[in-house]
Formats: structure tokens, C-alpha cells, sequence
């Protein structure tokens, strides 16, 4: 069964780039079957789909983070990675890592962790 | 933008039945599967409901989806509800290669 785990500096100053790394377990980054994506959520607000990558690099995002948004592999250690760069307050948030199939079914999600952006 | 818009809370009884909408912004919701996920505080969203009207392994049968074309719109309804149902529940669909949640309805049981 597949397992999700978030990790990366919990406080970001603002301008600089968010980096957080998510940990597959139970299976492998490389299958054909699946999409490996980046949700987050502000304190006390709903969820924003930040972007999806293929194994074999291929990437989607959203509109509207895309200018600011790399997410990248690495089936070496069954890792995928989110970069979010010039960040403001406005990016504090929990940041999950999930799943999903070409239907776009986010299943499972990482426990999620908290980025603050702030000086 | 394709948007999904549900209403901001609901409140019913336990026991009772809920009915939570999610109406797209344009085009036809049908076109794409929806999804509902449950959060509860401090958890991350659980599936409850996918591919429209699917129930994962371990989700009671009091939970069902549907689709309605005529209003452009996804339903979750929870039959004999409980105190534990309480929660966030945020509709997913997918569109033009974007994935676009809800803004989320908050459930409360009393």
C-alpha cells in the first residue's frame, strides 16, 4: 500500500524558494499507473491544487502558480520534489504530496506539513 | 477558469440526511469524474467518494454520489448521519489539464 511523507524547512523567508521533497514508500515512483502531485491549503482555507508530474518527467500545473511552480522526480529514491520560488505570506500553508491515477483521484495523501513564510 | 462551487456549510441532525452540492462553472460536469474527500482538523482529506459515485474500501454505504447534467452539478449525500461525519468536504474534478477543487462545505451535526 502506497505511503506518503512530506519533508522540508518548516519557515521560509519571503523571496526566497520553497523546497519540500515527498517520500513514496510501498510501491514505485516509476509505475506507469500513477501521477504524483503537490496540494496545499492556508490556515483556515480550502485546498489548491499546485501541479502533477508523470515518472517519466512530464509535468501539469496550475495557471496560476505556473510562472513560480517546478516540481521534478527522482526514481532513484522514489522522491518527488516541489519548488516554489519568490514566495510571499501569501504561500503559508500545509503542503501535501498525494496520488493519482489518469482520472485524477488524489489517493493516498501525505500527513501534510506546515510552511510559513516569513521573515 | 473552470470552477466548483459548493455552499459554505450545512447543518443537520444525526440521524438525519444531507445532501451537499457542487456546481460547475461551465461546461458540463459530467465530462470529467468528480471526487469528494472528507477533512477532518488537523487531517489530511480522505476519499469518500470517487469517479462520481464509487465508494473506496472502508467507506459506509450512507455515503453516495451523484451527477446532474440538467444543473451542471455533483451531489454528496449522507444517509443516517453521525456526530463522526462531521467534517470538510471538498468536490474535485478536472478540466482542460487543470485539476480544480471546491472552496470546501463545512458539516456540521447537532
Amino acid at each position: 500500500q502506497l505511503q506518503l511523507q512530506e519533508s522540508g524547512p518548516g519557515l521560509v523567508k519571503p523571496s526566497e524558494t520553497l523546497s519540500l521533497t515527498c517520500t513514496v514508500s510501498g510501491g514505485s515512483i516509476s509505475s506507469s499507473s500513477y501521477y504524483w502531485g503537490w496540494i496545499r491549503q492556508p490556515p483556515g482555507k480550502g485546498l489548491e491544487w499546485i501541479g502533477s508530474i508523470y515518472y517519466s518527467g512530464s509535468t501539469y500545473y496550475n495557471p496560476s502558480l505556473k510562472s513560480r511552480v517546478t516540481i521534478s522526480v527522482d526514481t532513484s529514491k522514489n522522491q518527488f520534489s516541489l519548488k516554489l520560488s519568490s514566495v510571499t505570506a501569501a504561500d503559508t500553508a500545509v503542503y501535501y504530496c498525494a496520488v493519482h491515477g489518469d482520472q485524477n483521484w488524489f489517493d493516498p495523501w501525505g500527513q501534510g506539513t506546515l510552511v510559513t513564510v516569513s521573515s | 477558469n473552470f470552477m466548483l462551487t459548493q455552499p459554505h456549510s450545512v447543518s443537520e441532525s444525526p440521524g438525519k440526511t444531507v445532501t451537499i452540492s457542487c456546481t460547475g462553472s461551465s461546461g458540463s460536469i459530467a465530462s470529467n469524474y468528480v471526487q469528494w474527500y472528507q477533512q477532518r482538523p488537523g487531517s489530511a482529506p480522505t476519499t469518500v467518494i470517487y469517479e462520481d459515485n464509487q465508494r473506496p474500501s472502508g467507506v459506509p454505504d450512507r455515503f453516495s454520489g451523484s451527477i446532474d447534467s440538467s444543473s451542471n452539478s455533483a451531489s454528496l449525500t449522507i444517509s443516517g448521519l453521525k456526530t463522526e461525519d462531521e467534517a470538510d468536504y471538498y468536490c474535485q474534478s478536472y478540466d482542460s489539464s487543470t485539476v480544480v477543487f471546491g472552496g470546501g462545505t463545512k458539516l456540521t451535526v447537532l
